[in-house]
């Protein structure tokens, strides 16, 4: 296994489904985070966990609910999603919040469709 | 609020030329800016993390410069393939209040055959 993975890869769902995101990452890092990217605009961060405790909630809406078990897995749980939710979901690992010398490495990102 | 630019949008160049591309940011109270590569549909792949304290970086073909008091980076990509077709972002760790990686749009960069 490789640096950081997610799954699944894509994921079409209706409004009404409920779904979950996966990530684990195999670098013994001890923050993860989850970013959205959507057509034509910036990656924008949603959640932090460092340490398996959140630190940052970037005014995410809560349809979208994160949860880490561990400092190895992330998991980002969806429900009543609405089309604009729409996007690549990134995934994204480092040593340390606030570490700033350090490096984010990211996973392959899942599409998301919602229709 | 830190801001992040990257000029231009789109680059096409043919195979061979050194190019660069520019990531311009508001706030120069940062901690370190990294460059990314990512191709289409995937994840990003870290290239290059300059720290404040720094003013260059260099791995293999690519060069990255960092002039923080004018908010400026570049990344020089020297003898460009093909295989180099992908988007640039840059990012920059930012100081004070609340404290993330602010992401630019990107350079789409078309290296052609």
């Amino acid at each position: 296994e490789t640096g950081v993975t997610q799954t699944p890869r894509h994921l079409v769902m209706g409004m009404t489904n409920k779904k979950s995101l996966k990530c684990e990452q195999h670098l013994g890092h001890n923050a993860m985070y989850w970013y959205k990217q959507s057509a034509k605009k910036p990656l924008e961060l949603m959640f932090v966990y460092n340490f398996k405790e959140q630190t940052e909630n970037n005014s995410v809406p809560s349809r979208f609910s994160p949860e880490c078990p561990n400092s190895s897995h992330l998991f980002l749980h969806l429900h009543t999603l609405q089309p604009e939710d729409s996007a690549l979901y990134l995934c994204a690992s480092s040593q340390e919040w606030r570490r700033y010398t350090g490096e984010l490495f990211f996973g392959e990102g899942s599409r998301l469709t919602v229709l | 609020k830190q801001e992040v630019t990257q000029i231009p949008a789109a680059l096409s160049v043919p195979e061979g030329e050194n190019l660069v591309l520019n990531c311009s940011f508001t706030d120069s109270a940062i901690y370190n800016l990294q460059w990314f590569r990512q191709d289409p549909g995937k994840g990003l792949t870290s290239l290059l993390l300059i720290q404040s304290s720094q003013r260059e970086q260099t791995s293999g073909r690519l060069n990255a410069s960092l002039d923080k008091s004018s908010g400026r980076s570049t990344l020089y990509i020297a003898a460009s393939q093909p295989g180099d077709s992908a988007t640039y972002l840059c990012a920059v760790w930012t100081q004070g209040g609340s404290e993330k990686l602010v992401f630019g749009k990107g350079t789409k960069l078309t290296v052609n055959p």
